[in-house]
């Protein structure tokens, strides 16, 4: 059974700029979720995909976007970077419409914005 | 307004012996809970969840207790080992059998050190 994957590992941008981050499920799981980890804070929900549509959002403007593929992995796409945004993104799968459908977590990216 | 507290930023503890880790919340609507164990440059790591109708989980070394009535739950560590010595996160989320449970609101965690 293969983990989640998040890449890249580390990523520098400067303010401004758009950057792009992935994610690939565990296997046999339908649903990502992505999560901003700020130094010293637990992770905080951005957005939720279910079968390749938005199913929740956190309280994260429209500048944070997503897309899910048929294949279930997943992109957390960020426009107009600004400093706030310096976290670690952290991705989780699950299989929906279980009665454990548990979040599994990925390495996470972590982003720097300069 | 943080719905989940961990009030203990981090606790020492002597290998073999116990360690328990509190959190608290404020949202009567939560009703399951999770906790997770974070190793630096690692996501976590699922350990134990618990439903609002059950007030105990055990599974090996790790239990979850939950008291409805006073918000709080703890996670229990028995016998406590070097290895666990981690950041460890309490994390809510209204339970919706079809896949709601993305919404995951987490504590700020604590730091558990285990010494030999």
């Amino acid at each position: 059974e293969t983990g989640v994957t998040q890449s890249p590992t580390h990523l520098i941008k400067t303010r401004g700029q758009q950057v792009t981050l992935r994610c690939s499920s565990q296997s046999g799981h339908n649903t990502v979720s992505w999560y901003q980890q700020a130094l010293g804070q637990g992770p905080q929900f951005i957005f939720q995909y279910y079968r390749e549509e938005e199913n929740g959002r956190g309280n994260f403007p429209p500048r944070f976007s997503g897309l899910q593929f048929p294949n279930y992995s997943s992109e957390l796409n960020v426009n107009a970077l600004e400093l706030d945004d310096s976290a670690l993104y952290l991705c989780a799968s699950s299989l929906a419409g279980t009665d454990t459908d548990t979040q599994y977590f990925g390495p996470g990216t972590r982003l720097t914005v300069l | 307004d943080q719905q989940v507290k961990q009030n203990s930023p981090s606790l020492s503890v002597q290998e073999g012996r116990i360690s328990i880790l509190n959190c608290d919340y404020t949202n009567s609507m939560f009703d399951y809970f999770l906790w997770y164990k974070k190793y630096p440059a690692e996501g976590p790591t699922f350990l134990i969840s618990i439903s609002s109708i059950k007030d105990k989980n055990e599974d090996g070394r790790f239990t979850v207790f939950l008291n409805k009535s006073a918000k709080h739950l703890s996670l229990h560590i028995v016998p406590s080992q070097p290895g666990d010595s981690a950041v460890y996160f309490c994390a809510a989320s209204v339970d919706s059998y079809g896949g709601s449970q993305g919404n995951l609101i987490f504590g700020k965690g604590t730091k558990l050190s285990v010494k030999p």
